[in-house]
């Protein structure tokens, strides 16, 4: 069953510009996280923010949460072509003792 | 080092055979999870465990069949049964399941 989807499927933009990633989702969720994966690799946990949070920020990155219209944003600033990578958001539900429910994924390309 | 090892990091199946994957984990972590990943697809949940001697069903159990007699193991055997194997197959682990999830780095199976 798929929780989250993430918007757009495909981003391509040019190194030093900013990145926007968007995920919606169903159900009532106790933290949502964002993954990234490199081609062929596993993922890479990249940041957790819980239902009670709106924005959090590491490094270069910032997401939002939005728990009313059940959605959250992913922003890399400043990207790099080492930003390349395909972005995945998952969902820990608050119903309890579930595994995360990840969305399709966003796959950004950063042209240098 | 501390985390997730997967191997092979290639496989190779024939009809009517049955393969297995191994995955370990040196971070004492009580869950662990298989997915499926298809080629620009997101993840689909296999099976999951939280404790020893327990798993369950994720979204696409059937042609898999998992064992946890183990804390640090959780191997996934790829039964004659399913018809269309090839795909990349991840495993991961987590203090709980709504906690972040570490991956290993993959294994990739095809069919001869």
């Amino acid at each position: 069953s798929q929780q989250g989807e993430e918007d757009p499927q495909a981003l391509s933009i040019q190194e030093g510009e900013n990145a926007t990633m968007n995920c919606s989702y169903k159900t009532s969720i106790n933290n949502l996280q964002w993954y990234r994966q490199n081609s062929g690799r596993g993922l890479v946990h990249l940041i957790l923010i819980r239902s009670n949070e709106r924005e959090k920020h590491s490094g270069r990155l910032r997401v939002t949460l939005d728990t009313s219209k059940k959605s959250s944003s992913l922003l890399i600033t400043a990207s790099r072509a080492a930003d390349t990578a395909s972005y995945f958001c998952a969902t820990a539900l608050s119903s309890g003792n579930t595994p995360l429910v990840f969305g399709k994924g966003t796959r950004l390309s950063v042209i240098a | 080092d501390g985390g997730i090892t997967q191997s092979p990091k290639y496989l190779f199946r024939k009809e009517g055979q049955n393969v297995t994957l191994s995955c370990e984990q040196n971070l004492n972590h009580d869950a662990m999870y298989w997915y499926r990943q298809d080629p620009g697809q997101g993840l689909r949940l296999i099976y999951y465990s939280q404790i020893v001697n327990d798993f369950q069903k994720g979204d696409i159990a059937e042609g898999y069949s998992v064992s946890r007699e183990k804390k640090e193991s959780f191997p996934l055997t790829v039964t004659s049964a399913q018809k269309n194997p090839t795909a990349f197959y991840l495993c991961a682990s987590s203090p709980h399941t709504a906690n972040i999830q570490y991956f290993g780095a993959g294994t990739r199976l095809s069919v001869l």
